[in-house]
Formats: C-alpha cells, sequence, structure tokens
C-alpha cells in the first residue's frame, strides 16, 4: 500500500486565498516532510514535523499532523503567484533515525492565479 | 545545507542507448539517492548510492539496467541502460547531509526517449 496520499490532486486559487492540501499515509511514522516542485525543478523541503508534534509553522505555512488519523495537512496562507507548484508530502522508512527510504505521495498541483 | 549540480539537466535519447547522469554535491556527504519522476507522477526511490561498495537497489529497480557508481562521498553517476520510451521520466539525485534532517535534491535530469 503506499504512503502518503494527498488531496485534492490539483487546486487552483486567486492570490490571497489560503490553499490547504492534503495527506494521508498508512503505517507509523518518526516524521512527515513537505516539498515543493516547481515546473521543471527539484523538490525544496519547505517544512518537517515529528510525530510527537500536532502543528508546526514556517512563515506562511501551518502543517498538522494527527497521528491518530494518520493525516497531515499543509495550509498556506495569503497565496501569492510564485507558489504555483506542486506539494508533495513524504514519509521516511529509514532505519536510526535516518531520513533515506522517502517515499512519496502523488502530489497536489497548486495554481495561484493573479 | 547543500548545492547539489545534476547533469544534464535534459537530454533527447534515441532507443536503445544508455546514458549517464552525474550528481556533484558541494560537500562530503554520507547518504546520496536516486529517484524517478515519470510524467505526472511522485517520485520513486530507485537505489541508495554507497560510497566503496555496490548500491542498494529498490524492488522493481536492478543493477544491469540502473548501475549507479559512488567513486568518494561528493559524487556519484546512474545510468540510464539499453533505453525505451517507458524511460522517459525526470530522474533526480538527492543526498542527506545530517543524519535526521531532510533531504537535498537536485534540479534533476529530464529524460526523453524517441
Amino acid at each position: 500500500s503506499q504512503q502518503g496520499e494527498e488531496d485534492p490532486q490539483a487546486l487552483s486559487i486567486q492570490e490571497g486565498e489560503n490553499a490547504t492540501m492534503n495527506c494521508s499515509y498508512k503505517t507509523s511514522i518518526n516524521n512527515l516532510q513537505w516539498y515543493r516542485q516547481n515546473s521543471g525543478r527539484g523538490l525544496v523541503h519547505l517544512i518537517l514535523i515529528r510525530s510527537n508534534e500536532r502543528e508546526k509553522h514556517s512563515g506562511r505555512l501551518r502543517v498538522t499532523l494527527d497521528t491518530s488519523k494518520k493525516s497531515s495537512s499543509l495550509l498556506i496562507t495569503a497565496s501569492r503567484a510564485a507558489d504555483t507548484a506542486s506539494y508533495f508530502c513524504a514519509t521516511p522508512g529509514g532505519s536510526g533515525g535516518s531520513n533515506y527510504k522517502l517515499t512519496f505521495g502523488k502530489g497536489t498541483l497548486l495554481t495561484v492565479n493573479p | 545545507s547543500a548545492v547539489i549540480s545534476q547533469k544534464p539537466s535534459r537530454d533527447i535519447c534515441q532507443r536503445g542507448t544508455s546514458l549517464t547522469i552525474q550528481c556533484q554535491v558541494d560537500s562530503q556527504v554520507t547518504m546520496m539517492f536516486w529517484y524517478r519522476q515519470q510524467p505526472g507522477q511522485s517520485l520513486t526511490l530507485i537505489a541508495t548510492a554507497n560510497q566503496g561498495s555496490e548500491a542498494t537497489y529498490e524492488s522493481g529497480f536492478v543493477i544491469d539496467k540502473f548501475p549507479i557508481s559512488r567513486p568518494n562521498l561528493t559524487f556519484s553517476t546512474l545510468t540510464v541502460s539499453n533505453m525505451s520510451p517507458e524511460d522517459s521520466s525526470i530522474y533526480l539525485c538527492s543526498v542527506e547531509v545530517t543524519q535526521g534532517q531532510p533531504q537535498h535534491f537536485g534540479d534533476g535530469t529530464r529524460l526523453s526517449i524517441l
């Protein structure tokens, strides 16, 4: 079974609005990570939330984690056209605290219209 | 943090040929990884590039098709062998600089096979 299923698959909003993306996973995790991928580029790490954390903020980003429901959400507030990108959640499967063997979700394509 | 350079950034290749992708990091890292991202899809881990020993491949990926070299702690190559149109994908290199911290990604190599 696949870890990290995001929804929605695509989201289109107007500049200034908030965008919420959700991620579900199936097995126990040590942490959950969110990445952004601009078109034609590599992935940029946005935020990591550990299993003992419920909420984390970074600038206009807010991530929540509900381990009982095996789900996470990424909220981008006051969106900008530059936020247009694909967003992926990822869960690690490595041992010893390593983040290797990341399993990525299918991603949400966010389009922010000016 | 780490700066990762991947070459080439893109290529168009003929069926049956092979292409070697290079990944250079600006600092010594223990863990280097290769991912594949098929069109419109998420990332899938191909293998972990181990310095001084054979790479560790994930299920569905084999050394004959994706030979990997890791001659030192700052460099790795991935070869896509005997290419077919199904190999058209973005291939990404990533590194884990510090154990337990998020991975850093290169910008990827966009490969199209005719």
